[in-house]
C-alpha cells in the first residue's frame, strides 16, 4: 500500500540551528501539505502546495520557515534559525484531487517530531 | 478566525461502553471530515459527511452532520482496546484548506 514518507522521523537540535525535513507523497498526488502538531491539539496547516505551486500558506511564519516543491513531486520544509517554541511534531499529507482541498482525503505520513533545546 | 470546536477534550471509558465526541463551528459547513490518530501515530482518514442531517456508520462507529450543518458527531458502540486514540473533526476554512478540532482522546480505563 503507498505511503506518504518522511525523514528524518526524529531531530534534536539547538535553537538558532538550521533544520530540514523531507517528504515523498504518495504517488500521483498533486496537492501536498505540511502541518505542524503541537501536543494535546490539532494538526495545523502551515502550507499547501498544488503541483509545484504555492496556494496556501498564510499560517506560515515565513521570516524563518520556507517550503519549496520544486518539480512538483517531494518537498522540503526548512526552518532557519529554529526557535524553543517550533518544538512539536511536523505532519506531511498528501491528497490526490487537485480539487476544492476541503473535499479531499488525505493521507499523512510518520511525522517529523522536532525537538529544540 | 474561524474555528471548529471540539469537546470533551478526553473521554475515559470502561472497555465496552460507549463514546461520543462533539464537534460544533460558528459557520456553516460545506462538509466535514474525521480522523483517527492512534497514540504516536500520524492522522488517518475516517469519513467525510457532506449532506446535512447525513447519517453515516462503520461497524460500530456512526457520524453524524447536523441539519444546519454546523456540527458533528462521532458515537461508538461498545468500545474496545483498538478504538483507544484521539479522534478530529476537520472542516473547510475560508481558503477551503481543513480547520482541524482539538481532538476528542478516548482513553480505556484499566
Amino acid at each position: 500500500e503507498a505511503e506518504v514518507a518522511q525523514s528524518p522521523r526524529y531531530k534534536i537540535t539547538e535553537k538558532s540551528q538550521a533544520v530540514a525535513f523531507w517528504c515523498d507523497p504518495i504517488s500521483g498526488h498533486a496537492t501536498l501539505y505540511w502541518y505542524r502538531q503541537i501536543l494535546g491539539q490539532g494538526p495545523e496547516l502551515l502550507v499547501q502546495f498544488q503541483d509545484e505551486s504555492v496556494v496556501d500558506d498564510s499560517q506560515l511564519p515565513k521570516d524563518r520557515f520556507s517550503a519549496e516543491r520544486l518539480k512538483g513531486v517531494d518537498s522540503t520544509l526548512k526552518i532557519q534559525p529554529a526557535e524553543l517554541g517550533d518544538s512539536a511534531m511536523y505532519l506531511c499529507a498528501s491528497s490526490l484531487a487537485t480539487g476544492v482541498s476541503s473535499y479531499n482525503e488525505q493521507f499523512f505520513g510518520p511525522g517529523t517530531r522536532l525537538t529544540v533545546l | 478566525g474561524q474555528q471548529v470546536m471540539q469537546i470533551p477534550q478526553y473521554q475515559h471509558v470502561q472497555e465496552g461502553e460507549d463514546f461520543t465526541t462533539y464537534c460544533n463551528s460558528s459557520t456553516t459547513l460545506s462538509n466535514i471530515q474525521w480522523y483517527k490518530q492512534r497514540p504516536g501515530g500520524h492522522p488517518v482518514f475516517l469519513i467525510q459527511l457532506v449532506k446535512s442531517g447525513e447519517v453515516k456508520k462503520q461497524k460500530r462507529l456512526t457520524f453524524q452532520f447536523g441539519e444546519a450543518k454546523k456540527n458533528s458527531s462521532l458515537h461508538i458502540t461498545a468500545t474496545q482496546t483498538t478504538d483507544v486514540g484521539t479522534y478530529f473533526c476537520a472542516g473547510p476554512g475560508s481558503n477551503y484548506q481543513l480547520i482541524w478540532g482539538a481532538g476528542t482522546k478516548l482513553i480505556i480505563k484499566p
